[in-house]
């Protein structure tokens, strides 16, 4: 089956430390990888994406993912937290044998970034 | 990028009674979806909406219980039929920009916040 895990429920992290928000998949073929980000009483937010070339990839607001075929693995990180970086982050796949139409969503990582 | 806009942002609603929640996506778009997000929960995909074809549904979700309406390239709407507390959520719409069916990422709306009571 087709799934995302996100290990964490919650991610602690004082501001101007380097964060990082795990994401694992169990998808046949080679999926693309996202993360979205949904701030409180928002809808979801696109912040990047792995479709295929350089192993690490740059999204918005500062944030990167580096995907990992051997460990199945697609970890948000940033070099330095805000305390505006606290929201809700969810890791997704596009399974390649569903014609790329559809994402399959992680549980979602809270992330809290104290002062 | 797409700007999506859900009617209602949130509503309570009556055991039994049935909701319309409406999306309008500010460009034309092939592929738009419907999510549920239950509380302390994930996205589940209920249906794919494209324009001039029946709506396409997930295991689980049937057309009785929510039907969908993709009259044109813009817009969309989701109906929670005979609602009862368990279908207490979050909705979302969301649509992939452009007409391409390769990989890319999604857009969403804010969300319409059921309460069934």
């Amino acid at each position: 089956a087709q799934s995302v895990a996100q290990p964490e429920d919650q991610v602690n992290v004082a501001e101007g430390n380097p964060l990082t928000v795990k994401c694992t998949y169990s998808v046949s073929g080679n999926p693309y990888l996202f993360w979205y980000v949904q701030y409180p009483n928002r809808g979801l937010q696109f912040l990047l994406k792995y479709i295929t070339g350089d192993n690490l990839v740059k999204g918005s607001y500062g944030f990167e993912a580096e995907f990992n075929k051997s460990q199945t693995s697609f970890h948000l990180k940033k070099p330095s937290a805000l305390v505006s970086d606290s929201a809700l982050y969810f890791c997704a796949v596009n399974p390649p044998n569903t014609g790329f139409q559809k994402l399959v969503f992680g549980t979602g990582t809270r992330l809290l970034v104290s002062p | 990028s797409a700007v999506i806009s859900q009617k209602p942002s949130r509503d309570i609603c009556q055991r039994g009674t049935s909701l319309t929640i409406q999306c309008q996506v500010d460009s034309q778009v092939t592929m738009m979806f419907w999510y549920r997000q239950q509380p302390g929960q994930s996205l589940t995909l209920i249906a794919t909406a494209n324009q001039g074809s029946e709506a396409t549904y997930e295991s689980g979700f049937v057309i009785d219980k929510f039907p969908i309406s993709r009259p044109n390239l813009t817009f969309s709407t989701l109906t929670v039929s005979n609602m009862s507390p368990e279908d207490s959520s979050i909705y979302l719409c969301s649509a992939k920009e452009g007409s391409g069916s390769g990989p890319g990422e999604l857009f969403f709306g804010e969300g319409s916040r059921l309460t069934v009571l």
